[in-house]
């Protein structure tokens, strides 16, 4: 089974801190994405990388950015936290994309608020 | 705008009885569905899917019906059982050569024993 990590479940951090979040998969998948969950809006994309160095805005980056050094890491990182970026952080992989609607593995998900 | 919507928030259903879950789409062109099953502090895990040139598919006690025409589907479980309690997002995803899933905003399902 394709595990994917994340480096926290829950973090606390003041509006204006830099934030990362880390997340780390073990099956070698080209593709890695970051959603975030709010009530009543479902999961939101926030940026996917389909290999090693490039990245893609999804629908909400800004206040984002990301990092993909290695194959297996992707980063999300908050450059100004704000409390309006209060949400469960969720990472996910694939290796086709959705190609033969190949479905995404996610990570258990980080609990992220900003006072 | 909403492309995938999932119109009813929660649904309370008896044990041993159908859990049915609606899920309405806006683009002809979604090629696949996906639903998945979120438990609390947890992240989703993939149920089922189907695709676009189907009709029905069925996994044990799921099974997913889509209705191009209607441009709707749903999930079926038979029978529910109380661990089957949790938030179901149904996706879809864009034509091959691209990323992009599209996801409901979920309803909570609750099952009683």
């Amino acid at each position: 089974d394709v595990k994917v990590t994340q480096s926290s479940r829950y973090l606390v951090k003041r509006t204006g801190e830099k934030v990362f979040l880390e997340c780390v998969q073990d099956m070698d998948h080209e593709n890695m994405f970051w959603y975030r969950q709010d009530p009543g809006l479902g999961l939101r994309l926030i940026y996917f990388s389909y290999d090693v160095k490039m990245k893609e805005k999804g629908d909400i980056p800004e206040g984002y950015s990301v990092s993909r050094e290695k194959k297996e890491r992707f980063s999300l990182i908050l450059e100004s936290a704000s409390t309006n970026q209060t949400s469960m952080y969720l990472c996910a992989s694939n290796l086709h994309g959705t190609s033969g609607g190949g479905a995404l593995n996610f990570g258990p998900g980080t609990r992220l608020t900003v006072l | 705008d909403q492309q995938v919507k999932q119109n009813s928030p929660s649904l309370s259903v008896q044990e041993g009885r159908i859990s049915i879950l609606n899920c309405d789409y806006t683009n002809s062109m979604f090629d696949y569905f996906l639903w998945y099953k979120k438990y609390p502090a947890e992240g989703p895990t993939f149920l089922i899917s189907i695709s676009s040139i189907k009709d029905k598919n069925e996994d044990g006690r799921f099974t997913v019906f889509l209705n191009k025409s209607a441009k709707h589907l749903s999930l079926h479980i038979v029978p529910s059982q109380p661990g089957d309690s949790a938030v179901y997002f149904c996706a879809a995803s864009e034509p091959s050569g691209t990323y992009k899933y599209i996801f409901g905003t979920g309803t909570r399902l609750k099952v009683l024993a």
